[in-house]
């Protein structure tokens, strides 16, 4: 069973530049989640996901981020118009569906850098 | 709001020493506690997990205790090895699905 997987694993952009990050959940997990861990910060936070929905989008920042978890396929972190300040590492987690421990697994991260 | 502590921030020892990784929290109002363990440039490896209604967890040497009434959980480790060192990361999931993380403790085992 592989674990959760994210591409690209390294980004780099330019301010202005697109960025679209990818995360396929663990095999049979539902539920899905994304946090970023700027430079010397702890991680935070920034959207959870279950397909087709997004249930709490409270960390995302209110411009240029977008995330989507469709029927088909893996999720989306969608960045627009990246600026330096978007540089950082971002995870995805995902847990399975319905009742239980709610463990979350994690990614190995896709790393922003922002030229 | 949920705010998560780890004390200290860094921490070094000498290989085969045990010793105790701290983590406190603001809400007693949790559902479960969970301890990742990060290598540089990597991702999260799960650890440990509690649920609320339980005390403690052990998996090997690593030994994870929580204390909700004190909002304070820690993280054990026993017979230290240089393999251990790592940034250790404490974080708690409440009424909501989200991870509320501490900044966590960077771990150095010196052979």
């Amino acid at each position: 069973n592989a674990g959760v997987m994210q591409n690209p694993r390294h980004l780099v952009r330019r301010r202005g530049q697109e960025a679209r990050l990818r995360c396929s959940p663990m095999k049979g997990h539902s539920h899905v989640y994304w946090y970023r861990q700027l430079p010397e910060e702890g991680l935070k936070f920034m959207v959870y996901l279950q397909k087709e929905n997004i249930i709490d989008e409270s960390g995302m920042p209110k411009e240029r981020f977008s995330a989507e978890f469709p029927k088909e396929g893996p999720s989306i972190l969608r960045i627009q118009q990246v600026v330096r300040g978007d540089s950082a590492a971002y995870f995805c987690a995902s847990s399975p569906a319905g009742l239980g421990s709610r463990e979350q697994f994690f990614g190995p991260g896709t790393r922003l850098t922002v030229l | 709001k949920q705010e998560v502590t780890q004390i200290p921030a860094a921490l070094s020892v000498p290989e085969g020493e045990n010793l105790v990784l701290n983590c406190s929290f603001t809400d007693s109002a949790i559902y479960n506690l969970q301890w990742f363990r990060q290598d540089p440039g990597k991702g999260l490896t799960s650890l440990l997990l509690i649920q609320s209604s339980q005390r403690e967890q052990t998996s090997g040497r690593l030994n994870a205790s929580l204390d909700k009434s004190s909002g304070r959980s820690t993280l054990y480790i026993a017979a230290s090895q240089p393999g251990d060192s790592a940034t250790y990361l404490c974080a708690l999931q409440g009424g909501s699905e989200k991870l509320v993380f501490g900044k966590g403790t960077k771990l150095t085992v010196n052979p």
